[in-house]
């Protein structure tokens, strides 16, 4: 167990709809990272959260947002869903102090778009 | 910018056969590099890693060296056994990134089966 926690393990929507994942980081992390994993793109880093803020964006979508609010949670929102959007959404939190590189994943939310 | 480029996959071997995972990277200075493992199910972990050229990272039975003049970190393990089935990634830190300003870059992952 990782400690961080996402919700909800899997999803299905239809095309156009809007979601929203969510994820606790482990307990005393500030730093939450969006990554999202497909088939094809492999991978691929959405944005950073430090305490509240945006410090980094990756490929993330127009369609797509986040944030981190006062208690660290973070949300990632998904909006004008489409096919392609079908991927398995990580979050991952890092500590501010020792394990310098780690970053610890949680179990992933699985989004089908049909 | 940086990247990483890692073999393509899927890798299938016998149990105790020797495992090779090429990953090279492209990065400004001198990145810090990892390994990460996606068992079946679950998010990802850190397998091993290295912060400097010379580095070897080690885990498990796996290892990993940080060579800079062919900016590679080639995963190897001497006997393969079945539960190290899962997807392996490499990834860099660029070496300044820290703090707040921290990301990890990975590679797009190998599936490794083993098979007894």
């Amino acid at each position: 167990d990782s400690g961080v926690t996402q919700t909800p393990k899997h999803l299905i929507t239809a095309t156009g709809q809007r979601v929203t994942l969510r994820c606790s980081p482990r307990s005393g992390d500030l730093s939450v990272y969006w990554y999202q994993q497909s088939l094809d793109q492999g991978l691929q880093f959405l944005i950073q959260y430090y305490n509240g803020e945006e410090r980094a964006k990756g490929n993330i979508l127009e369609r797509f947002s986040a944030q981190q609010f006062p208690d660290l949670h973070s949300e990632l929102n998904l909006s004008s869903l489409e096919l392609g959007d079908s991927a398995l959404y990580f979050c991952a939190s890092r500590g501010t102090s020792g394990r310098s590189g780690e970053l610890f994943f949680g179990e992933g939310s699985r989004l089908t778009v049909l | 910018g940086d990247s990483v480029t890692q073999m393509e996959g899927p890798v299938t071997l016998s149990e105790e056969a020797f495992l090779t995972i090429n990953c090279t990277y492209t990065a400004t200075g001198y990145p810090s590099l990892f390994w990460y493992v996606q068992y079946p199910g679950e998010g990802l972990q850190l397998l091993l890693k290295a912060t400097k050229a010379d580095d070897k990272g080690s885990n498990k039975g796996f290892e990993a060296t940080y060579r800079k003049e062919t900016t590679s970190f080639h995963l190897e393990k001497g006997s393969v056994q079945v539960s190290d089935s899962a997807v392996y990634f490499c990834a860099l830190k660029w070496k300044n990134s820290g703090g707040s300003n921290y990301k990890l870059t990975f590679g797009k992952g190998t599936l490794l089966t083993v098979n007894p």
